[in-house]
């Protein structure tokens, strides 16, 4: 059975500051997903990543992905409050059947 | 992109009764996804969708409890029967265009079920 996990589960951290979240999964595979999520909100696509090595810079997060290590992380940079969200990692259950595990998710709350 | 519009987007129901929540997406798409997410955890699929065949669900999830109907390639609608307070989640619709972005899912806006 595939899971996907992350941690830290919460991360509370100041503006300004670096940190990383780490996504973990158990069974192969080359696709990673990560999504974002506003409180009470649905969610929002923030990166796709689709082969070992890659990596895609949106503003203030890096997504990079090793399929070797079967571990994506999310990097974030000298955050902001607009930042404060649970982010989720998702990957491909079964290879090509769109069917997505999602991470454990991390709470992140950036205090100004 | 394509757009889902989810609704209801929050209901306040009766444990016994059922509820039925629909997703309408502005293109035509195979492959439709009903997912639950329980306060505070993930996202956990409950079936996949696909116009003119059964949904497949995943385990722990049943037909009788969660019908699911895909009667064209823009809508789907997904029913929470006989609910229980167990049952208070967020149910979310999404779909996977694999011509674009490369299988990554939209969102419906979600909708957020409390059972009293």
């Amino acid at each position: 059975e595939l899971k996907v996990e992350q941690n830290p589960l919460f991360l509370s951290m100041q503006e300004g500051k670096n940190y990383t979240i780490y996504c973990n999964y158990s069974t192969t595979s080359d696709r990673l997903y990560w999504y974002r999520q506003d409180p009470g909100k649905s969610l929002e696509s923030l990166f796709v990543l689709l082969s070992n090595g890659a990596v895609k810079q949106e503003g203030r997060l890096m997504a990079s992905l090793d399929t070797k290590a079967r571990l994506s992380t999310l990097h974030i940079t000298a955050a902001v409050h607009d930042l404060s969200a649970t982010y989720f990692c998702a990957v491909d259950a079964t290879s090509g059947t769109y069917k997505y595990i999602f991470g454990t998710g991390t709470r992140l709350k950036v205090l100004a | 992109s394509a757009v889902i519009s989810q609704k209801p987007s929050r209901d306040i129901c009766q444990r016994g009764t059922s509820l039925t929540i629909q997703c309408q997406v502005d293109s035509q798409v195979t492959m439709m996804f009903w997912y639950r997410q329980q306060p505070g955890q993930s996202l956990t699929l409950i079936a996949t969708a696909n116009q003119g065949s059964e949904a497949t669900y995943e385990s722990g999830f049943v037909i009788d409890k969660f019908p699911i109907s895909r009667p064209n390639l823009t809508f789907s609608t997904l029913t929470v029967s006989n609910m229980s307070p167990e049952d208070s989640s967020i149910y979310l619709c999404s779909i996977t265009l694999p011509g674009q972005g490369s299988g990554g899912y939209t969102f419906g806006s979600g909708t957020r079920l409390t059972v009293v």
